[in-house]
């Protein structure tokens, strides 16, 4: 049973334009939500995160949302630049990570 | 660079054969993590290392077997390769528990 779910496999935005990824869990018990952006043939990276008391924190272009009662993650990103073009993963703290199954985000120039 | 070095980069393997895939990270991280990412399953965890000389399984730990060597290198083995472990696999490490990972480049791994 999928514990962290993104139910869009992928995306298309138009470059200058809002993306807005989502994310929905099941468990509550989790301490943080992160993102990771990943390239192909290289490894995720850390993006941006948001403590599980807060619902919502940014940084720079990037925005994380928590929506607790929904169990909903979401990131905004604005505006989106055609190097965003990658998939991107939830990801839910503790312990460890637990992510979801990511979403090939594509800027169209 | 500092970060997470995993070797090899690609390897073909065939049924019922054995092998080894390597990690080393150089900063100084406490846990170790390791990673297969499947089409439209995401990243799943096989088997991490919280600290130097403790491993734990994961959601995924079938067919595989892990040791710390120390503190810098966890290594993955597969003691007889299925078609079904075809997948790219990741290390990670943390300094403690599951927050900002920093993952290797991966091992795409065939069993053919």
């Amino acid at each position: 049973d999928q514990q962290v779910k993104q139910n869009s496999p992928s995306l298309s935005v138009q470059e200058g334009r809002i993306s807005i990824l989502n994310c929905d869990y099941t468990n509550s018990m989790f301490d943080y939500f992160l993102w990771y952006k990943k390239y192909p043939a290289e490894g995720p990276t850390f993006l941006i995160s948001i403590s599980s008391i807060k619902d919502k924190n940014e940084d720079g272009r990037f925005t994380v949302f928590l929506n607790k009662s929904a169990k909903h993650l979401s990131l905004h990103i604005v505006p989106s630049q055609p190097g965003d073009s990658a998939v991107y993963f939830c990801a839910l703290e503790r312990g460890q990570l637990t992510f979801g199954s990511g979403t090939q985000l594509t800027v169209l120039p | 660079n500092a970060g997470v070095t995993q070797t090899p980069k690609f390897q073909v393997l065939k049924t019922g054969q054995s092998m080894t895939l390597q990690c080393a990270q150089d900063m100084n991280h406490n846990s170790m993590y390791w990673y297969r990412q499947d089409p439209g399953m995401g990243l799943r965890l096989i088997y991490y290392s919280a600290s130097e000389g403790t491993t734990d399984k994961g959601e995924v730990p079938n067919g595989y077997n892990v040791s710390r060597l120390n503190k810098r290198e966890f290594s993955l083995r597969l003691e007889s390769a299925a078609p079904s472990q075809t997948s790219v696999y990741f290390c990670a490490s943390s300094e403690a528990g599951g927050f900002g990972y920093t993952f290797g480049s991966g091992t795409r791994l065939t069993v053919v």
